[in-house]
């Protein structure tokens, strides 16, 4: 499979917990690309790579998110002391220099208890 | 700051029918990208077709075709002879030529009659 893969698909974690998802992009897509989507509700934009340069983070990005995409490949995203509003669906994308389209994983769903 | 506003939560077709979802945006940029992304349950994101703003003929993709009013600012997606395999969520997103960020809409859940 040669599409955007993230891991794990589902967590569950108790408030107050640290959590870290994994995002591998298309082989050599420089960009990378972190949505944020609640139930209902169409992505949010959280933070965007270009390599391993973050070029864009949104402000729904707090102090409690982080993000990294060491050596430009795969990148994950850390959220600390988690919240019960921190659940949602986390979906990475990632495209070629000069693309337009985005081509996203198949997401992961937080749920904090 | 640019919007994208899907006014139809919910839209229902018949097989074999013709289906066409609503989408308008708000941006004061010149040069841009629209698209429509289509999530079925449980599955990731898929592209159905992109429109470059500076281009006037609508886009086409096998059964999917756009309308594109770039100065009414509308963004419709119709999809021809609808087949079960088309319910999804569909979502229209924006893209600034400068900007790598996607701003989406709130979704059309598509239903399918058999």
């Amino acid at each position: 499979d040669t599409g955007v893969s993230q891991d794990p698909r589902h967590k569950i974690t108790k408030r107050g917990q640290n959590v870290t998802f994994r995002c591998d992009p298309i082989s050599e897509h420089n960009r990378l690309y972190w949505y944020r989507q609640t139930l209902g509700q169409g992505p949010e934009f959280l933070t965007y790579f270009q390599n391993e340069a973050q070029l864009e983070k949104s402000r729904l990005l707090s102090d409690r998110f982080s993000a990294e995409r060491p050596k430009g490949s795969f990148s994950t995203l850390e959220i600390q002391r988690t919240e019960q509003g921190d659940s949602a669906m986390y979906l990475c994308a990632s495209s070629p220099e000069g693309g337009t389209e985005a081509f996203f994983g198949q997401g992961t769903r937080l749920t904090v208890v | 700051a640019q919007t994208v506003t899907q006014s139809q939560p919910e839209m229902s077709v018949q097989e074999a029918e013709t289906v066409t979802l609503s989408c308008t945006y708000d941006t004061s940029e010149s040069d841009y990208y629209l698209f429509w992304y289509k999530q079925p349950p449980s599955r990731q994101m898929i592209l159905v077709i992109r429109q470059e703003a500076y281009k006037q003929q609508n886009a086409t993709e096998n059964r999917f075709s756009v309308n594109f009013q770039k100065a009414a600012k509308s963004f419709s997606l119709k999809i021809s002879d609808s087949q079960l395999g088309d319910a999804a969520m569909y979502f229209c997103a924006y893209r600034g030529d400068s900007n790598y960020q996607l701003i989406w809409g709130a979704g059309t859940k598509l239903i399918i009659k058999p």
